[in-house]
């Protein structure tokens, strides 16, 4: 039930690109992006409520293929700021809200 | 407030004592999660509140796990007879409908010695 993300880690130098994958074995209702810094709590990153939706939000954007029930996050030209764990989220049956394996991002100078 | 808030931050208790968890959510969400995170993991779905309805407590652990949200706002988290497995943050989150975007709290961090 819990989606599965690849990498597991990544480390980056300031400017370079990356993609984070979720993938369910679960039909995709909505997913969610959330980014947890160590000691702090999950905060959001953005929705995508449909098949096909791809999102944007600075340099941070977001793809949805609800037929091969995957989501992918871009951060493109990274910042320091970006370094964390990076988690998708999806609805599933009912009202349960599974949050993926994680995804730690390191940026450095 | 302008978050949701988390109370207490921090709880330590003795194997087999009660604990209380409270969660004061953003006014006007309908929503509200409580999810349990172990150090190194993703948070863990507990359970889900429409208003004042326990809609879903399919993820709580035990039934030493009980929770509720009397008023449609601020909700609590209690843990009867803790043992040490229970050791985590858990973590509460508010939306203004289900599926919508979570704002989550600070968390508690709870240690059962």
């Amino acid at each position: 039930q819990q989606p599965v993300q690849s990498p597991q880690a990544v480390i980056l130098r300031e400017g370079e690109d990356a993609v984070i994958n979720c993938s369910s074995s679960k039909a995709l209702y909505s997913v969610h992006w959330y980014r947890q810094k160590h000691g702090e709590a999950p905060v959001f990153l953005m929705i995508l409520l449909k098949g096909g939706e791809q999102k944007g939000h600075d340099k941070i954007s977001a793809s949805f293929n609800e037929k091969k029930q995957q989501s992918s996050l871009y951060l493109t030209a990274s910042q320091l700021s970006y370094s964390g764990t990076y988690f998708c989220g999806t609805a599933q049956t009912g009202n349960q809200f599974y949050f993926g394996t994680g995804t730690s991002l390191t940026v450095i100078p | 407030g302008a978050g949701v808030s988390q109370s207490p931050r921090y709880k330590v208790a003795k194997r087999g004592q009660d604990v209380a968890l409270r969660c004061d959510p953003i006014s006007g969400h309908v929503s509200l999660f409580w999810y349990q995170q172990a150090l190194g993991q993703g948070p863990e779905f507990l359970t889900y509140f429409q208003n004042e309805a326990q809609l879903d407590k399919s993820g709580l652990p035990s039934d030493r796990f009980f929770a509720e949200r009397p008023e449609g706002s601020v909700s609590t988290l209690k843990i009867q007879r803790t043992q040490q497995e229970d050791s985590a943050v858990y973590l509460c989150a508010s939306s203004q409908q289900g599926g919508q975007p979570q704002h989550f709290g600070d968390g508690t961090r709870l240690s059962i010695l």
